[in-house]
Formats: C-alpha cells, structure tokens, sequence
C-alpha cells in the first residue's frame, strides 16, 4: 500500500536554529506533494505544494521544500525558525492517478526561546 | 469568509447511539473529504468524495458512511459510535486540478468522545 513517512516525530530545536524535516513517499509515477501546519488548538493549513516544475518550493512564513524525485523525498526546510513556529508538521502526497491524499503521521516541532 | 464549517465541534456520546457530524463549504470546491486524527497516527482518510453522489472510501471507512446530495454539503454519519471512533475528526475541501484534487481547505475539527 502507498504510504507517506516522516521520520523525524518530534523534533526540539532553539530559535534561529536551521530545521529541516523529511519526508518520503512510496508511490510510483506523478504525484502532488504538500505540507501543511497545525498550530496548537487549530486545523491544519497549507504551508506550501508542489505539481510541477521547478522542485524547490517556496511556501509561507520562509519555509521552503525541495522535490527529488529519484529519492522519493520532499523535504521541508527553513533557514532560521522562531518560537512561532512551534507546531504540528504533516507531508502528504496525491498520486496522480488516485483521488486519495495519503498524510504523514507528523512531525511535532518544539522552539525553544 | 471562504471556509469549511464542521457541527458540532465538540460532542460526548454514548456507544450504540446514531450521530451526524455536518460539514459544509462555500468555495463550491468539487472535492471533499473527511479525516481522522489520533495521535501518534497522523490523519487517516475515511471517506473522499469527487462530486455530487460520487463517494468512495479511504483508508479508515469502517463504522462510518458519508453522503453527497449537494456540492457544499458532505455530512459524516456514525450509524453506532463504538468506543475506537472517539478521536478528532476534520472534513476538508478542494478545486480539483486534471481531475485529481489539489490543496485542502480544513474546517475547525469536530472532537467526538463515545463512552
């Protein structure tokens, strides 16, 4: 069965520090790529995607993911974090021959002050 | 306000008893769906649908069924809630793109505990 792993579950790092979270999928063929936010207490939202062209992607609040296709990877990146980015990470992936979204199990990010 | 509006948000019930968990956008956005999520699992799919009348199931459909007789409705239904479906549940919407859906839009979550 398709899945969608992240492997990194909980991740704890001080402010300014450089974050990066991986990501792989284990579909064959095309597929959509996202990762989306949840900040405490609220629903998900979209941080940024992929569908096609250039594999780096540039999303909200400087946060940024890179799609390598011979890895299976998009993973989420961001140069300096802040206490603000302290939340709830998920990737997930559509194949572009399905109608499902298939989500990570997340990644629980945690900024010091 | 573009959104995606789930009732009720939060919701104590008892094992065996019949409940509807409403869920309704104003994007006229074709896709929708509902989702799961328990920690340490992420978010589970349990039902998808395409379009009007067009449903199909996810990852997690067992105990559950969905309907969609109108594009901005996709309502949730627990026919006889069982102790395991207590967990936070969010329905989502989306424009497809080449038929395919594209980023979701999540409501607020819906925190339903069967005792």
């Amino acid at each position: 069965a398709q899945s969608v792993s992240q492997h990194n579950h909980h991740v704890i790092l001080s402010e300014a520090a450089s974050l990066e979270l991986g990501c792989n999928y284990s579909y064959g063929g095309t597929v959509n790529l996202f990762w989306y936010v949840q900040y405490p207490g609220q629903h998900l939202q979209l941080l940024l995607k992929y569908f096609s062209g250039d594999p780096l992607v540039k999303g909200i609040k400087g946060f940024e993911a890179e799609f390598i296709k011979s890895k299976f990877s998009f993973n989420l990146r961001k140069p300096s974090v802040q206490w603000s980015d302290t939340a709830e990470y998920f990737c997930a992936v559509n194949a572009r021959w399905d109608d499902k979204i298939i989500f990570g199990k997340g990644t629980r990010l945690h900024i010091l002050p | 306000e573009a959104q995606v509006t789930q009732n009720p948000r939060y919701l104590i019930t008892v094992t065996g008893k019949k409940l509807t968990v409403t869920c309704s956008q104003n994007m006229n956005h074709e896709y929708m769906s509902w989702y799961r999520q328990d920690p340490g699992l992420g978010l589970r799919q349990i039902y998808y649908s395409m379009n009007v009348e067009v449903t199909d199931k996810g990852d997690v459909p067992e105990g559950y069924k969905v309907s969609r007789k109108e594009k901005r409705n996709f309502p949730l239904i627990l026919e006889s809630p069982s102790p395991n479906q207590t967990s936070l549940y969010f329905c989502a919407s989306s424009f497809t793109r080449g038929g395919r859906p594209g980023e979701l839009f999540f409501g607020e979550g819906s925190r339903l505990t069967v005792l």
